[in-house]
């Protein structure tokens, strides 16, 4: 079945720092991929999605590439700040169903 | 305002006892999820319900039953054959223009 997977965490970077969080997934067919963020205290919510290879998603000021070839969707961010501290999570929408998978999250510390 | 409730925030199971975890939407969505959060293992799907009067097993629904009686509700019901509920449970719908996902705040079960 499809699957995600994305890099363990915690995170931990000073403010304005690059961010890279890695997410690789297996999926048959064409899924959507997403990124999913749930801050402190709060439920999770869209930060971006890519329906098609090569599509870019962006939010933010965080990025991620529809990458086929690869089976990636790498989130970054050039200049990250205290308040982007949260969880983080990639998720696929199994091609042609409305059934999501989600990765084990990644936990992002920012240090002032 | 439009959104996902899930009630109660806290809710305890004794042994051999079943327990049902609400979720109501006003947000006019058909379909509906049921998520498990565990540490380290991000979220894994229970139920999912695409219309009223039906509904299909995720990959973790052994333990578990739902019913979709109306639009706005999908509960959930812990049985006393889920031997380890002890988790963080999130119920979702879908936006389907835009395949969002909608979540609400959560219910944390534990076992007395």
């Amino acid at each position: 079945g499809d699957s995600v997977t994305q890099m363990e965490g915690p995170v931990t970077l000073s403010e304005e720092a690059f961010l890279t969080i890695n997410c690789t997934y297996t999926a048959t067919g064409y899924p959507s991929l997403f990124w999913y963020v749930q801050y402190p205290g709060e439920g999770l919510q869209l930060l971006l999605k890519a329906t098609k290879a090569d599509d870019k998603g962006s939010n933010k000021g965080f990025e991620a590439t529809y990458r086929k070839e690869t089976t990636s969707f790498h989130l970054e961010k050039g200049s990250v700040q205290v308040s982007d501290s949260a969880v983080y999570f990639c998720a696929l929408r199994e091609y042609n169903f409305n059934k999501f998978y989600f990765g084990s999250g990644t936990k992002l510390n920012v240090k002032p | 305002d439009g959104g996902i409730t899930q009630s109660p925030k806290y809710l305890f199971r004794k042994e051999g006892q079943n327990v049902t975890l609400s979720c109501e939407q006003n947000l006019n969505h058909d379909a509906m999820y049921w998520y498990r959060q565990d540490p380290g293992q991000g979220l894994r799907l229970i139920y999912y319900s695409q219309i009223v009067n039906d509904f299909q097993k995720g990959d973790i629904a052994e333990g578990y039953s739902v019913s979709r009686e109306k639009k706005e509700s999908f509960p959930l019901t812990v049985t006393s054959a889920q031997k380890n509920p002890t988790a963080f449970y999130l119920c979702a719908s879908l936006e389907r223009d835009n395949e969002k996902l909608f979540f609400g705040s959560g219910t944390q079960l534990s076992v007395l």
